[in-house]
């Protein structure tokens, strides 16, 4: 069974400033997916980004981009310019490849504060 | 542009009681889905359907049932309420990991529906 571990329960950071937020997971499988999704304090769920693992080059979205790790298991996000809207609890979530949405696993969340 | 729409947003039920969570998609997902989210245990699947008609049962699916009718609807009952049900409890959907064009794994969410029982 995969597993997806963030460590990090809380963290904080200045306005502007850059923030990274670490993911670790474990899987037997060798093609699978990696989301990040937010969750502002009005709850609803937002995908920010997606990583192929088959694919070598690290996910970007605008000021959110991905340190892919395959043969670490690690995925970590990194928040550039970091803004007040990106105060948020965020989850990083393992999906394997021809799974069905069913088969997601979630991590158990982090949050961040951003301060201005 | 409504995506997916939980009610109701709050509830409050004594031990015992039933109640039935409502969840509504109007994106036309094939896949549907519950989860309960408490502090420090992330988000658990509760149960999940990938059709009309077709349920199954998620990561922790005792105390709940849930039915299939349209593509749209898709409602969680609790049968007899428990202390351990107070939660905050996400509807979410998205299409088929075999629809043309879906990006795989992503989800769609309500915006929660917090549940507390006495």
């Amino acid at each position: 069974a995969q597993t997806v571990t963030q460590s990090q329960p809380e963290m904080s950071v200045q306005e502007a400033e850059t923030v990274t937020l670490s993911c670790t997971y474990d899987t037997s499988e060798n093609n699978y997916y990696l989301f990040w999704y937010k969750q502002p304090p009005s709850r609803q769920m937002i995908l920010v980004i997606r990583q192929e693992a088959y694919k070598q080059q690290n996910a970007t979205e605008n000021r959110f981009s991905v340190n892919f790790q395959k043969a670490a298991k690690s995925f970590s996000l990194k928040i550039s310019d970091s803004q007040l809207g990106d105060t948020a609890m965020y989850f990083c979530a393992f999906m394997k490849l021809g799974g069905g949405s069913e088969k997601l696993v979630f991590g158990k969340g982090m949050k961040l504060t951003v301060n201005p | 542009n409504a995506g997916v729409t939980q009610t109701p947003k709050f509830q409050v039920l004594k031990t015992g009681q039933s109640m039935t969570l409502q969840c509504a998609q109007d994106m036309n997902h094939e896949y549907m889905s519950w989860y309960r989210q408490d502090p420090g245990m992330g988000l658990r699947l509760i149960h999940y359907s990938v059709g009309a008609g077709i349920t199954d049962q998620g990561e922790v699916p005792n105390g709940y049932n849930v039915s299939r009718s349209t593509t749209e609807d898709f409602p969680l009952r609790l049968l007899s309420a428990a202390p351990s049900q107070t939660s905050v409890y996400f509807c979410a959907s998205s299409y088929s990991a075999w629809s043309g064009g879906a990006v795989a794994g992503e989800l769609f969410f309500g915006e929660g529906s917090r549940l507390t029982v006495l």
